[in-house]
């Protein structure tokens, strides 16, 4: 099956700073996804985005469908940005497969 | 009520009880799933519901049991569990677009029910 790999694992800043986080896929995909997950387990949808560029407020993601990998921009972090980041893609049907995360920690 | 709603929010149960999770859409979606999160593990889709038929399995124990009556609704019975199916189950929803090689649109979560097996 598909492989999603996330980077980095674990990523600590401080209030303010910008950041970059990575979703590789092993193979094509019709459907990526990524979310947020807050400290009490739901996951809030953040894009769908399978190629192309998309922002929204201080978040923006671009993928690069052809080189199989995904990026997801947060500028000016605060500390409800702090969770963890999930990247999925979807491998047939309506199968979405998770990447293991990013854990975020934004500090004041 | 908006979006995916679940219950209970929490679960203790002991591995001969026998109890259900409940997830509602209200987004009047097509497509039904349930996810199970284990501590430092990534989501692991479990079942699939297209339009109340169930699609996917994805080499769940029977002691995993899901029902779909109707499009808004899936249930997942839980009988004779173990320590180990402690987790967060997710329940999400979305569109599935037909004649379109089973493409779906963006898939909302609810909230989840965190079970604990003793």
């Amino acid at each position: 099956g598909i492989q999603v790999e996330q980077s980095p694992p674990d990523l600590i800043l401080q209030e303010g700073a910008n950041s970059t986080l990575r979703c590789n896929f092993s193979d094509s995909v019709n459907n990526l996804q990524w979310f947020h997950q807050n400290p009490w387990g739901q996951l809030i949808n953040l894009f769908y985005i399978p190629s192309g560029t998309k922002q929204n407020g201080r978040l923006s993601a671009t993928t690069v469908a052809t080189e199989r990998y995904s990026l997801l921009y947060i500028s000016s972090s605060q500390t409800t940005d702090s969770g963890v980041y999930f990247c999925a893609v979807m491998e047939y049907g309506n199968k979405l497969v998770f990447g293991a995360g990013t854990i975020l920690r934004v500090k004041s | 009520e908006t979006g995916v709603t679940q219950t209970p929010r929490h679960l203790v149960m002991g591995m001969t009880n026998k109890k259900s999770l409940k997830c509602e859409q209200h987004l009047g979606h097509n497509a039904m799933y349930w996810y199970k999160q284990s501590a430092k593990k990534p989501l692991e889709l479990m079942f699939v519901y297209n339009f109340k038929e169930q699609t996917e399995n994805n080499s769940v124990p029977s002691r995993f049991s899901p029902e779909c009556p109707n499009s808004s609704h899936l249930f997942l019975h839980l009988h004779t569990l173990q320590p180990e199916d402690s987790a967060l189950y997710l329940c999400a929803s979305s569109q599935a677009r037909s004649g379109l090689a089973g493409r779906t649109d963006t898939q909302y979560f609810g909230p989840g029910t965190r079970l604990t097996v003793l």
